[in-house]
């Protein structure tokens, strides 16, 4: 069983496209997670958010808490995009659920 | 910015051998983590650490694993007989405060087991 699931797990999108990846969770959470993971392997929070949306330059995140869904948005994607991105939300007590992630390409 | 500093960046080591990975995470930071993620996989939950103790862990924890904060800045993961499927990428997290904070990752200490 899969606390966090995310889609797609692969998306490939050209320069320029507005991309969404999607993340539903089944357990109760204070707020979700959207991390990015470098080619290289380093990872980097981008947004914790436990309500509506947040806007950080070209991405956006929005929640609807109760049909426990999450998306990213990123818009006028980029070839330096391309990353996994990670969505994980925090269990009841001192952990995390992470989701298989979803590997994107922006092809220039 | 402060961040989680991870050394070393990548340990080649023989089947039954011990390591030792090593993590300074954020100064003011309280709650410490390890995370482990298999080529190709998931990142895994391992361990989380608060007051000088574990606070959970999962089943990947083992007896063959430990935890130590042995100097107030130093947190360490410590394999005690590395076998071939411990090889993985390790990642030290820590955070400020329990809910709703943000985590902080260090870069990964790339695990090679031979």
């Amino acid at each position: 069983k899969n606390e966090v699931e995310q889609s797609p797990q692969n998306l490939t999108a050209q320069e320029g496209e507005f991309i969404t990846i999607n993340c539903s969770y089944s357990v109760g959470i204070s707020a979700l997670h959207w991390l990015q993971q470098h080619p290289g392997g380093g990872i980097v929070s981008l947004f914790m958010l436990s309500s509506g949306k947040k806007k950080h330059g070209r991405l956006i995140a929005t929640i609807n808490i109760q049909e426990k869904h999450s998306s990213l948005h990123i818009t006028a994607s980029h070839p330096r995009d391309s990353a996994v991105y990670i969505c994980a939300v925090p269990s009841t007590g001192n952990q995390f659920y992470f989701g298989t992630g979803t590997s994107l390409t922006v092809i220039p | 910015e402060p961040e989680v500093t991870q050394t070393p960046s990548h340990q080649v080591t023989q089947m039954g051998q011990e390591v030792i990975l090593r993590c300074v995470p954020i100064s003011n930071h309280l709650y410490f983590y390890w995370y482990r993620q298999i080529l190709g996989q998931k990142v895994e939950f391992l361990v989380s650490f608060y007051n000088n103790e574990i606070s959970e862990k999962s089943e990947i924890f083992d007896d063959q694993f430990s935890v130590e904060r042995p100097d107030g800045s130093n947190f360490t993961l410590k394999i005690r007989s590395t076998k071939l499927e411990d090889s993985a990428m390790y990642f030290c997290a820590s955070r400020d405060r329990f809910g709703n904070s943000p985590l902080h990752f260090g870069n990964g200490t790339r695990l090679t087991v031979t």
